[in-house]
């Protein structure tokens, strides 16, 4: 199985500022990663779709990047409504594994 | 629009079976593969398998196989997973989502299974 390893597990910010957290899986994934946002009590939300794709309404202070092995979701100017969870998930091979996950908080 | 309209939350003793039901609107349940995955409380997303609802195919995760069954009624454009010999272990919220070629676009709003005696 593949290894999604999420960091930092959590992380406070305030508004505005640009927030970075990586995903680095147990071998190459051949851009095959989707990230999720997930706020408390609710299902997760697409973000971004094979490493760089915006899914549709996603504000565009969302970007991904990465290759190989290691991935990142970059929110360049945070707001208020972006305090969730993040999640990493590779859909290279099956079983699907995901990132253990990113709390983002406003300070 | 697109919606995934899951059954309601459900109590089980342990060793029973719990079946969940998954009720796509606004496209058809056949164009598209269904995933499951569940959160235990407190806890990440784990992927537990999928089906393909044209033709029935499934694909588990392994630390489910034998315990879980995806099946699907094409006429009521429905999806079921089913997981039997239920344990605490078990207690999460299970959500069905729809696969995209890759990515899951489309979640349903979960359905809470508690396992307690």
């Amino acid at each position: 199985d593949i290894q999604m390893t999420q960091s930092p597990s959590s992380l406070s910010a305030s508004v505005g500022d640009r927030v970075t957290m990586t995903c680095r899986a147990s071998q190459s994934i051949s851009s095959q990663i989707n990230w999720y946002q997930q706020k408390p009590g609710k299902a997760p939300n697409l973000l971004i779709y094979s490493t760089f794709s915006l899914h549709s309404g996603v504000p565009s202070r969302f970007r991904g990047s990465g290759s190989g092995t290691e991935y990142t979701l970059t929110i360049s100017s945070l707001q208020p409504e972006d305090c969730a969870t993040y999640y990493c998930q590779q859909s290279f091979s099956t079983p699907l594994t995901f990132g253990g996950g990113t709390k983002v908080e406003i300070k | 629009q697109v919606q995934l309209l899951q059954s309601g939350a459900e109590l089980k003793m342990p060793g029973a079976s719990v079946k969940v039901s998954c009720k796509a609107s606004g496209y058809s349940l056949t164009g598209y593969y269904l995933h499951w995955v569940r959160q235990a409380p407190g806890q990440g997303l784990e992927w537990m398998g999928w089906i393909n609802p044209d033709s029935g195919y499934t694909n588990y995760a392994q630390k489910f196989q034998g315990r879980v069954t995806m099946t699907r009624d094409t006429a009521a454009n429905t999806g079921y997973m089913e997981l039997s010999r239920l344990t605490s272990d078990d207690t999460a919220i299970y959500y069905c989502a729809r696969d995209s070629s890759t990515f899951c676009d489309y979640w349903g709003q979960g359905t809470l299974v508690t396992v307690s005696s």
